[in-house]
């Protein structure tokens, strides 16, 4: 098993273009989650999904869209990337039969610019 | 609102010593409590968690954390510290209900073992 994939693993982009972010899973997880990590700010909830078609804003979802459309994906695209948006990006899952621990990909290190 | 917090940024220890990273914790009801390590340029991996039973729980690579409800503390320990522990530590604690599955982090602890 591959885990928690993540794609890319860095990417550099201007002020304004748009991008996405693919967070694939093969361990049949309901949950799964996108994190920001800035220094000193620990990891903070972006958007999240309970199920194949669902969607929820976590503590920072401003800036960000999500969507689910196969239970083994999660994307997170910007539309229009700002400087603040620089950021390692994490994804995570977990099954929902045992809500515990969650199981985070390598990460994406974005810098705009 | 529910919390949690790492109160130290670093904790610095001498190889073969015992370590501690310090949690506490500010949430509504049973706390499910996780400790999760980062090694650089890599994700985060789960090292242990408490969810009822025993204060001492025991996880991966030496770990214990000891569950403290008066305290409302979750303090990671190891009895000896080893110099490949050096790595970033998050206390974490699940929020919300339970069919979502969400955490709340602290900000991390720096732990540097020095041989």
């Amino acid at each position: 098993n591959a885990g928690v994939t993540q794609t890319p693993k860095f990417r550099v982009l201007k002020t304004g273009q748009s991008m996405t972010l693919l967070c694939a899973q093969d361990m049949n997880h309901e949950y799964m989650y996108w994190y920001r990590q800035d220094p000193g700010m620990g990891l903070r909830l972006i958007h999240y999904s309970v199920g194949e078609g669902t969607t929820a804003k976590g503590e920072v979802p401003d800036g960000y869209n999500v969507s689910r459309l196969k239970k083994q994906n999660f994307l997170l695209g910007l539309e229009s990337a700002a400087p603040s948006q620089t950021s390692v990006y994490f994804c995570a899952s977990t099954s929902a039969g045992q809500t515990y621990e969650q199981y985070f990909g390598p990460g994406t290190r974005l810098t705009v610019t | 609102a529910q919390s949690v917090a790492q109160p130290e940024d670093q904790v610095n220890v001498a190889e073969g010593n015992p370590l501690t990273v310090k949690c506490t914790y500010s949430v509504s009801g049973n706390p499910y409590l996780f400790w999760y390590v980062q090694y650089p340029n890599r994700g985060l991996q789960f090292l242990l968690k408490y969810i009822t039973g025993d204060n001492l729980v025991k996880g991966s690579y030496g770990f214990e954390a000891e569950f403290n409800k008066s305290q409302t503390s979750f303090h990671l320990k190891k009895p000896s510290a080893l110099v490949s522990d050096s790595a970033l530590y998050f206390c974490a604690v699940r929020v919300g209900s339970s069919n979502t599955g969400k955490l709340i982090f602290g900000q991390g602890t720096t732990l540097q073992v020095k041989p």
